[in-house]
């Protein structure tokens, strides 16, 4: 079976701190993790995706197949930041994705 | 903004009624998806469709209903037998990539 973990609900940062938000994931095959973010009043939409290993936003986030981890990053967080994020796994038939429970994240002034 | 559209944005219903929910899109995707967004526990698959006149039951499907009868249309009934039927519903599409696109939601509220 697989799943995902995301395991903080909140996560509160100020303004050029930081932030790293965790994601977990456990899967047999060969997986492909992504990041949708959902800002306040807009709909979910994809934020970056492991096999591209692109930075959106100065968000990177690195597989870690050894820790089965796909924690995403930013250097220096900004309010417009604000947003939940869910990490998502693929990698089965169909295409089906598989979302951790979400976190939202509060960049402070 | 087109893309993939939901209707209505927001819908009540008494308890014991049947209600559809809308979702199309112009992408020319062949895969839909429907989910349900519940505070603190992410998004969870209800139904899925490949291809037009083919659905598969996702994670939750119990009390849910779809078809397939057009590739732009996949529209999601919400029966009486759904327990708990008050939600944030999203749906979504896909080409050939993994990359998911979704609709902007419907609130359905059941009193």
């Amino acid at each position: 079976a697989q799943r995902v973990t995301q395991p903080e609900k909140l996560l509160s940062v100020f303004k050029g701190a930081p932030v790293e938000l965790k994601c977990n994931y456990s899967y047999s095959g060969s997986p492909e993790l992504f990041w949708y973010v959902q800002y306040s009043r807009q709909r979910l939409q994809l934020l970056l995706r492991h096999i591209s290993r692109e930075s959106i936003k100065g968000f990177t986030a690195d597989l870690n197949k050894g820790e089965t981890s796909f924690h995403l990053k930013k250097p220096f967080a900004q309010e417009e930041d604000s947003a939940m994020y869910y990490c998502a796994l693929g990698g089965t038939s169909y295409g089906k994705l598989t979302f951790g429970q979400g976190t939202i994240l509060t960049v402070h002034p | 903004d087109g893309g993939i559209t939901q209707s209505p944005k927001y819908l009540f219903r008494k308890e014991g009624q049947n209600v559809t929910l809308s979702c199309e899109q112009n992408l020319n995707h062949d895969a839909m998806y429907w989910y349900r967004q519940d505070p603190g526990q992410g998004l969870r698959l209800i139904y899925y469709s490949q291809i037009v006149n083919d659905f598969q039951k996702g994670d939750i499907a119990e009390g849910y209903s779809v078809s397939r009868e057009k590739k732009e249309s996949f529209p999601l009934t919400v029966t009486s037998a759904q327990k708990n039927p008050t939600a944030f519903y999203l749906c979504a599409s896909r080409g050939d990539s993994y990359e998911q696109y979704f609709g902007p939601g419907t609130r359905l509220t059941v009193t």
